[in-house]
C-alpha cells in the first residue's frame, strides 16, 4: 500500500529539548517537503529536498534542521532554537518536476510544554 | 517575496448553492495552480490544478479559471453537497525543477444542510 508516513502523530516536549519527526514515503518520489500549518496562515515552507543528499531552506526554516540520506526518508529535527514550535507539521512528496501533485502525509502535532 | 492572496478565510453556503473562494498571486513566472482540500483532522488532498497555459478547467462539479493578466485564479464548486465542507487551499509555484508551492492561508467552507 504505498503513501506517505508520519511519526509520531502526537508529541508533546519540553522547552529546551530537541525533538526529531519522521517521514517515510514509498512511492518512489524524488522531491520531498516539509510544511508548518498554524490557523489562519495556511501551510509554511520549512525545508524542501529534491534529491538524496541535497536540502533547501523553504521560507521558515529558523530552528528547524532536515536530513536526506535515503530517498525514502526525510526527517525533520526541531531544534530549541526555534522559537514557537508547537504547531501542526505535514509532510509531502511529489514526482518532482515532471509530476507536481503533493501528496501529504497525515501530519504530525507537536506541543511544546 | 512571493506571496499568494486567498479569500475569503470563511464562507458558508446553503446546500445546493454555488461557491466561489479566490486567489492572487504575485509572481509572475508562476505557472502551475493546484487547490487543496482538507477535510477536518485529515490530510490535505489535490482537487483540482491548472496551468497557465489553460483557462479554465472543469471536474464534475468543481472548475479553476485563471487570469493570468491579473493574477488571479479562483475555484467554483456548483451544487455544494454537506461532504464539501472542508478548508480549501490554493497554491502557486512555477515549474522550474522541484515544484515549490507559495500557499494561500486557507478558506474554510461550510456547506449548511
Amino acid at each position: 500500500d504505498g503513501g506517505i508516513t508520519q511519526s509520531p502523530k502526537y508529541l508533546f516536549r519540553k522547552e529546551g529539548q530537541n525533538v526529531t519527526l519522521s517521514c517515510e514515503q514509498n512511492l518512489n518520489h524524488d522531491a520531498m517537503y516539509w510544511y508548518r500549518q498554524d490557523p489562519g496562515q495556511g501551510l509554511r515552507l520549512i525545508y524542501y529536498s529534491q534529491i538524496v543528499n541535497d536540502f533547501q531552506k523553504g521560507d521558515i526554516a529558523e530552528g528547524y534542521s532536515v536530513s536526506r540520506e535515503k530517498k525514502e526518508s526525510f526527517p525533520l529535527t526541531v531544534t530549541s532554537a526555534q522559537k514557537n514550535p508547537t504547531a501542526f507539521y505535514l509532510c509531502a512528496s511529489s514526482r518532482g518536476s515532471t509530476d507536481g501533485e503533493l501528496f501529504f502525509g497525515e501530519g504530525s502535532r507537536l506541543t511544546v510544554l | 517575496g512571493e506571496n499568494v492572496e486567498q479569500h475569503p478565510s470563511t464562507l458558508s453556503v446553503q446546500e445546493g448553492d454555488s461557491a466561489v473562494i479566490k486567489c492572487t498571486y504575485s509572481d509572475s513566472a508562476s505557472n502551475y495552480f493546484p487547490w487543496y482540500k482538507q477535510e477536518l483532522g485529515k490530510r490535505p488532498q489535490l482537487i483540482i490544478d491548472i496551468r497557465s497555459n489553460v483557462g479554465e478547467k472543469k471536474d464534475q462539479r468543481i472548475a479553476v479559471t485563471l487570469n493570468k493578466t491579473a493574477k488571479h485564479f479562483s475555484l467554483h464548486i456548483t451544487e455544494t453537497q454537506p461532504e464539501d465542507s472542508a478548508v480549501y487551499f490554493c497554491a502557486a509555484s512555477h515549474t522550474s525543477g522541484t515544484y515549490k508551492y507559495i500557499f494561500g492561508t486557507g478558506t474554510r467552507l461550510k456547506v449548511l444542510a
